[in-house]
């Protein structure tokens, strides 16, 4: 069965450096997410990208943060400078095209980031 | 701006009972539900999707319900077993991205 799958599992950096966390969605699906869970707290969103191109982001997506899908399977959240509070677990998720009267289609995610700035 | 909420926030119960979770949201605007279970330290596995056109989904001993002009949806997990324990998370779908609760922590004793 096709899955999402991510890379590190496991990231730990230093405050002020620069990281680059890596998905590769499902192949034949055309929306994809980035969201990150505070260790206790909700799960939330953070970015949604669809024809090579921002669709969507939440305010926690400030500047300090980019997406970019550099070839047709790789889909990368790239934090400039990490602080200590974007220490959490970063999921990606994909879904297929829209689907019209039927609504939007479940959303696959993958294994997660955890990503430690210390 | 949609809140999702879900109760209990923890649930201990014995192997084989049926058991229900409960998840509400603000805004009845929504696309789909989705039901996600999490294991500790673990992604989001995917267990059922709720159009919102539909009143139900069922997988297994998984039965989820979604009454959109009451903001509730409820998972209805049949004849528990301790394999079962772990985070389920109910999130919406509001424009395309997901909007989740806070999860209950479901732990089922042999």
């Amino acid at each position: 069965e096709p899955e999402v799958t991510q890379t590190p599992s496991h990231q730990v950096t230093q405050m002020g450096q620069e990281v680059i966390l890596r998905c590769v969605p499902i192949s034949n699906h055309l929306y994809f997410y980035w969201y990150r869970q505070i260790l206790g707290q909700k799960v939330e969103f953070l970015v949604s990208f669809y024809n090579n191109e921002i669709s969507e982001k939440s305010e926690i997506f400030d500047d300090q943060f980019s997406v970019e899908r550099p070839d047709g399977s790789n889909f990368t959240l790239k934090i400039r400078s990490t602080k200590l509070e974007d220490s959490a677990m970063y999921f990606c998720a994909s879904r297929t095209k829209r689907g019209g009267l039927a609504g939007d289609y479940e959303q696959y995610f993958g294994p997660g980031t955890r990503l430690t700035v210390t | 701006k949609q809140e999702v909420t879900q109760i209990p926030a923890a649930l201990s119960v014995p192997e084989g009972e049926n058991l229900v979770l409960n998840c509400s949201f603000t805004d009845s605007a929504i696309y789909n539900l989705q039901w996600f279970r999490q294991d500790p330290g673990k992604g989001l596995t995917s267990l059922l999707l709720i159009q919102s056109s539909q009143r139900e989904q069922t997988s297994g001993r998984l039965n989820a319900s979604l009454d959109k002009s009451s903001g509730r949806s409820t998972l209805y997990i049949a004849a528990s077993q301790p394999g079962d324990s772990a985070t389920y998370l109910c999130a919406v779908s509001s424009r395309g991205k997901l909007i989740f609760g806070q999860g209950t922590e479901l732990s089922v004793k042999p």
